[in-house]
């Protein structure tokens, strides 16, 4: 049983212009979320997070919004940029700081 | 920038043999876990410690076990590799408050043959 969905393996955006990411929970009991950007051959980089309290967090290119009555979030890149291309996973957490991850999607933004 | 380890990061074994997959961190966290990651799959959960001489198993079922006798290395360990634990191995830390991110470490891929 899958908790943590990203539905899109894949997305390709243009730079400059807006990547959003989404990704869709099951468990109502997750109260924090984060998104994690992953590069080929290293560990995933934390890259921004979100309180179940708050409906939005935004730091730079990078905002991430909460729709909890819907079990969504999603991840806007503006603009994006070349160097954003990576495999971004979103997470949930649980109690004891467990973190249960989506399956990753692929962001390729061509120059 | 996080400071946590993993070697090696890359290895090819037999099968039978016994294998162990180091981790270590400098930050002085509490808690660290092993994820278990397939190409373009999700990370799984295989095992955790919230401190010295604390395991715990994860949410995905795994024949490795681990160990924590010191704060700073949490190694797992294989006692006979078979090809169907070919896969992403991912080490991470956080420190024992409840809110904060976990910091990966470059992982170790592992093919059994």
């Amino acid at each position: 049983d899958q908790q943590v969905k990203q539905n899109s393996p894949s997305l390709s955006v243009q730079e400059g212009r807006i990547s959003i990411l989404n990704c869709d929970y099951t468990n109502s009991m997750f109260d924090y979320f984060l998104w994690y950007k992953k590069y080929p051959a290293e560990g995933p980089t934390f890259l921004i997070s979100i309180s179940s309290i708050k409906d939005k967090n935004e730091d730079g290119r990078f905002t991430v919004f909460l729709n909890k009555s819907a079990k969504h979030l999603s991840l806007h890149i503006v603009p994006s940029q070349p160097g954003d291309s990576a495999v971004y996973f979103c997470a949930a957490r649980k109690a004891g700081n467990m973190l249960t991850f989506g399956g990753g999607t692929r962001l390729m933004v061509k120059p | 920038e996080a400071d946590i380890y993993q070697t090696p990061r890359y290895l090819v074994i037999g099968t039978g043999k016994k294998i162990t997959l180091e981790c270590s961190q400098t930050m002085g966290h509490d808690k660290m876990y092993w994820y278990q990651q397939d190409p373009g799959m999700e990370l799984h959960l295989i095992h955790y410690s919230y401190g010295v001489n604390s395991t715990e198993k994860g949410d995905l079922s795994s024949e490795s076990t681990v160990s924590r006798i010191r704060t700073e290395h949490f190694p797992l360990t294989l006692e006979s590799a078979r090809p169907s634990h070919t896969s992403q191995y991912l080490c991470a830390s956080s420190e024992g408050h409840s809110y904060n991110e976990q910091f990966f470490g470059p992982g170790t891929r592992l093919t059994v043959l």
